[in-house]
């Protein structure tokens, strides 16, 4: 069955602050890697997405990295804002018909002054 | 560019009325389009999606039920809403390249 894991579950870090957060997937065969962020009561909004030949892929101050081989990917926060509080998602598809997207159950974090 | 609207943004029905939900893109044809149920504090469960007009595939078997009766636009029915179908409701379309999906801003819908 395909998974996606996430952790922590919940995190919470000071402004100015980096953090990194953790994502194990069994998703076969595997396609490709999201992160979404998800302001409270709207929709996610991609980050990043890397396919099975990439290992880094950075978006401003968020870099995400991927091990196909571990099947593990984190998304690190470099130098944290009060607006990077969000719940990050993190979703994989899988190479096959229709492409289905499995979804992690998403990190909260919470950015305080 | 592309553009996904949802609508309402939010929504309180009580137990056992009708619902409707509408979805629709602007900017792009034939896209596939996903409707996915968000509970509170949890992961996003995929409910329909659908590869053109009048083709869906549900994901879940369920009280609701969805419809595209034109190529951009996807509805997320129910003829009586249960509690636990409480949630925020997210409609989402892919593209081809690199099967990304876009979000809508969603519906939160509040069953009493």
């Amino acid at each position: 069955k395909n998974q996606v894991e996430q952790s922590p579950q919940s995190l919470i870090i000071l402004e100015g602050k980096n953090c990194t957060l953790q994502c194990n997937y069994t998703v076969s065969p595997f396609s490709n890697l999201r992160w979404y962020k998800q302001d409270t009561g709207r929709g996610p909004v991609s980050l990043t997405i890397m396919t099975f030949s990439e290992n880094t892929k950075s978006n401003g101050r968020y870099t995400a990295t991927l091990d196909a081989d571990t099947k593990q990917s984190s998304l690190h926060i470099t130098a944290s804002q009060l607006s990077d509080s969000a719940s990050y998602i993190c979703v994989v598809s899988a190479r096959n018909a229709g492409n289905m997207l499995t979804f992690g159950g998403g990190t909260r974090l919470m950015v305080k002054p | 560019s592309q553009t996904i609207h949802q609508w309402p943004a939010t929504l309180v029905q009580p137990v056992g009325s009708p619902l409707s939900l509408e979805c629709t893109v602007e900017g792009t044809s034939n896209p596939n389009l996903y409707w996915y149920r968000q509970a509170a504090g949890r992961g996003l469960q995929l409910l329909f999606y659908s590869v053109g007009i009048g083709q869906i595939s549900s994901e879940v078997p369920q009280n609701l039920s969805a419809s595209r009766p034109q190529d951009r636009q996807f509805i997320l029915s129910s003829k009586k809403l249960l509690l636990s179908d409480s949630g925020f409701y997210l409609c989402a379309w892919r593209t081809g390249v690199l099967y990304e999906q876009y979000f809508g801003p969603g519906t939160r819908l509040t069953v009493t």
